[in-house]
């Protein structure tokens, strides 16, 4: 079974960059089978997709989100990356990675990692 | 984008009895390859959500037969026939036949 580890900063500076990692255990970023994803929950509030990636690098993001984020593969570690880009207080939330089953939904997810934006 | 709406925002249900949670799309989830694009997910408190039901009906490895999904086009429904304490949380409905991918507002369930 696929398991995920999200990691990165806990604590960002408002218009600065957001930089978090998933690494990837119990299986290969590269399968055929698997996208690769970022979800966001705001501490008591619901869930948004944010973006998700191919092992190819093929990408697709949320357009609400788009001109803000950069999501990348590293193959030759097992990880994909997040990054989001002139932050706000807004854009704190619990950071989810999780696994896309044939670009469909989520099966596995990470625990996730909070992020705040403050200064 | 696709709104997702849930009905009803909480849930208080005694032990061993059913539950039922709607879930609307704003849009057809029924996909010209037959598939219809709707899932639902569980977040524990303090935990990431789990997958419980994927493509309407389908449960996911592992989820208790006492979860099930039904509905079609843009109504679905989780149905859970005797709740367990273990069942506390927050309840999903999550769309992707359109980007962007969307979920509903959640249900909160918690036992009387």
């Amino acid at each position: 079974q696929l398991q995920l580890q999200e990691s990165g900063p806990g604590l960002v500076k408002p218009s600065e960059t957001l930089s978090l990692t998933c690494t990837v255990s119990g299986g290969s970023i590269s399968s055929s089978s698997y996208y690769w994803g970022w979800i966001r929950q705001p501490p008591g509030k619901g869930l948004e997709w944010i973006g998700s990636i191919y092992y190819s690098g093929s990408t697709y993001y949320n357009p609400s989100l788009k001109s803000r984020v950069t999501i990348s593969v590293d193959t030759s570690k097992n990880q994909f990356s997040l990054k989001l880009s002139s932050v706000t207080a807004a854009d704190t939330a619990v950071y989810y990675c999780a696994s896309l089953v044939a670009r469909s939904y989520f099966d596995y997810w990470g625990q996730g990692t909070l992020v705040t934006v403050s200064s | 984008d696709i709104v997702m709406t849930q009905t009803p925002l909480s849930l208080s249900v005694t032990p061993g009895q059913p539950a039922s949670i709607s879930c609307k799309s704003s849009q057809s989830l029924l996909h010209s390859d037959g598939k219809t694009y709707l899932y639902w997910y569980l977040q524990k408190p303090g935990q990431s959500p789990q997958l419980l039901i994927y493509e309407v009906s389908n449960r996911f490895s592992g989820v208790p037969d006492r979860f099930s999904g039904s509905g079609s086009g843009t109504d679905f429904t989780l149905k859970i026939s005797r709740v367990e304490a273990e069942d506390v949380g927050v309840y999903y409905c999550m769309q992707s036949i359109q980007l962007p991918f969307t979920f509903g507002p959640g249900t909160k369930v918690d036992i009387k």
